[in-house]
C-alpha cells in the first residue's frame, strides 16, 4: 500500500518568509500527487495537482510544487507567505490505477506570525 | 454547484448511542470518500464508492461502522453503537469517474461521543 510522509508536523513563520512543507510518498510506480489545503474550521480546498508533464506544477495563491521521481518527492513552496497561509495542509498521492483510493499525509500545521 | 453537502455540520451523543452521519455528492460526479480526521493519526480513509458499489472498506475500523450508498446523490456512514474514541471530524468527498480527478470535500461533521 501506498504511504505519505509529510515531514513536519507543525511550522512557524513570519509574514515574507519564504515556504517549503516536504512531503514523500512510497509508491514506486506511476502516481499523481495533491496538495489540498483546510483553513481553520473549513473543508479541504485543492491546493494544486501533478499528473503528467512539467514537474513544476503551480497552484492558487502563489504556490507551486515540484516533483522529483528519483526522491519520491512532491515539495510545496512559496516565496514569501501572508498571514492569510495560516492553515493545515496536506499532501495526498494516488497511485495509477486509483486502486488505493487517494492517501493522505497527516499534514502540517503552518502558522504565520503577522 | 452547492458542492459536497454533509448534515449534520455537528453531533454530540453518548456512548453507545447510534449515530448517523449524511452526505450528499455534487450532482455528477460518481465516486464518493468518507474521510475520518483525529489529530493522532490525520486524515484516514474509511470506505470509498464507486457508482453507489462499496469499492473498498478496508479503512472502516470495526464492525460498529457500516456505510452505505443507496443511490448516486446521498449516503450515510453509522456508527452502532458510538465509542468516545469514535471523537473526530468525519468528512465526505465525492469527485467524478477518472480517478485522478481532484477530490471535493464537504464541510465535514465535527462527532463527539461522551
Amino acid at each position: 500500500a501506498q504511504s505519505v510522509s509529510q515531514h513536519n508536523h507543525h511550522v512557524i513563520l513570519s509574514e515574507a518568509a519564504s515556504l517549503e512543507l516536504g512531503c514523500n510518498y512510497s509508491y514506486g510506480g506511476t502516481v499523481n500527487l495533491f496538495w489540498y489545503v483546510q483553513y481553520p474550521g473549513q473543508h479541504l480546498q485543492l491546493l494544486l495537482k501533478y499528473f503528467s508533464g512539467d514537474p513544476l506544477v503551480k497552484g492558487i495563491k502563489g504556490f507551486e510544487a515540484e516533483f522529483i521521481k528519483s526522491k519520491f518527492s512532491f515539495n510545496l513552496r512559496k516565496p514569501s507567505v501572508q498571514w492569510s497561509d495560516t492553515a493545515e495542509y496536506f499532501c495526498a498521492v494516488i497511485s495509477g490505477g486509483g486502486a488505493d483510493g487517494l492517501t493522505f499525509g497527516k499534514g502540517t500545521h503552518l502558522i504565520i506570525q503577522p | 454547484d452547492a458542492g459536497v453537502i454533509q448534515s449534520p455540520r455537528h453531533e454530540v451523543t453518548e456512548m453507545g448511542q447510534e449515530v448517523t452521519l449524511r452526505c450528499k455528492p455534487i450532482s455528477g460526479h460518481n465516486s464518493l470518500f468518507w474521510y475520518r480526521q483525529t489529530m493522532m493519526r490525520g486524515l484516514e480513509l474509511l470506505i470509498y464508492f464507486n457508482n453507489n458499489v462499496p469499492i473498498d472498506d478496508s479503512g472502516m475500523p470495526e464492525d460498529r461502522f457500516s456505510a452505505k450508498m443507496p443511490n448516486a446523490s446521498f449516503s450515510t456512514l453509522k456508527i452502532q453503537p458510538s465509542e468516545p474514541r469514535d471523537s473526530a471530524v468525519y468528512f465526505c468527498a465525492s469527485r467524478t469517474g477518472t480517478y485522478n480527478s481532484p477530490l471535493h470535500f464537504g464541510n465535514g461533521t465535527r462527532l463527539t461521543v461522551t
